[in-house]
């Protein structure tokens, strides 16, 4: 079993709509949590940051993380055409090294 | 802005080579990462480094050797290339957590590796 398990997708959602990325995990140790997003031929990028449990709000995006259940989400509002793109969930107990899930592309179109 | 900057986007080696991939990271970070990056795989850790002349074995280290001799550069080698290396190859950089900071990396534009 991967450490970190992430739906690779492609999802394809019109304009407007509301996006749900999600990942799961099995090291409880973990209590680092992130999200990168990554345009095609470019490096990730930190979108969004998360320490432990709760939620975090930025703009259209919100992270949600639920360490009892073992699973992390992102959430997008008013999804553009401009959010395509793979969104990456990465995750880290106490030392400095982070574990990604595989990436789910998102397609929004117009 | 802070900058990774890895030194060749796209490479074309033949099976035996060697090869090298360079990374410089202007933002004195203490931490340097490779990673690989293959579609259903995702991103997976080749070789880190806490420090000058420090390095730690990630996840995939096999065919891979790396060199740390300054704080801002971390390279990556490959002994003997070969087909399955072909991959696109990821640095990455970030502070020291236990510093009290979050930890991000901060990665360059990736150097796309193909061997013949």
């Amino acid at each position: 079993q991967k450490e970190v398990e992430q739906d690779p997708g492609p999802l394809s959602v019109p304009e407007g709509a509301i996006v749900s990325l999600n990942c799961t995990y099995s090291n409880s140790a973990f209590q680092y949590f992130m999200w990168y997003r990554q345009y095609s031929r470019k490096g990730p990028e930190l979108l969004m940051y998360t320490y432990s449990s709760g939620n975090k709000e930025d703009g259209r995006f919100t992270a949600q993380v639920d360490k009892s259940s073992k699973y992390i989400s992102l959430f997008i509002r008013d999804s553009q055409p401009s959010d395509s793109a793979t969104y990456l969930c990465a995750m880290a107990d106490n030392t400095d090294k982070l574990i990604f899930g595989t990436g789910t592309r998102l397609q929004v179109f117009p | 802005d802070v900058k990774v900057t890895q030194s060749s986007r796209y490479l074309v080696k033949r099976t035996g080579e060697k090869v090298f991939l360079e990374c410089v990271q202007d933002m004195d970070h203490e931490n340097m990462f490779w990673y690989r990056q293959d579609p259903g795989l995702g991103l997976r850790l080749i070789y880190f480094s806490y420090d000058v002349k420090m390095k730690e074995k990630g996840d995939i280290p096999e065919g891979y050797s790396v060199s740390r001799e300054k704080k801002e550069r971390f390279s990556l080698i490959l002994e003997s290339a070969s087909t399955n290396q072909t991959s696109m190859y990821l640095c990455a950089s970030s502070l020291n957590r236990a510093s009290g900071n979050t930890g991000e990396l901060f990665f360059g534009e990736g150097s796309r590796l193909t061997v013949l």
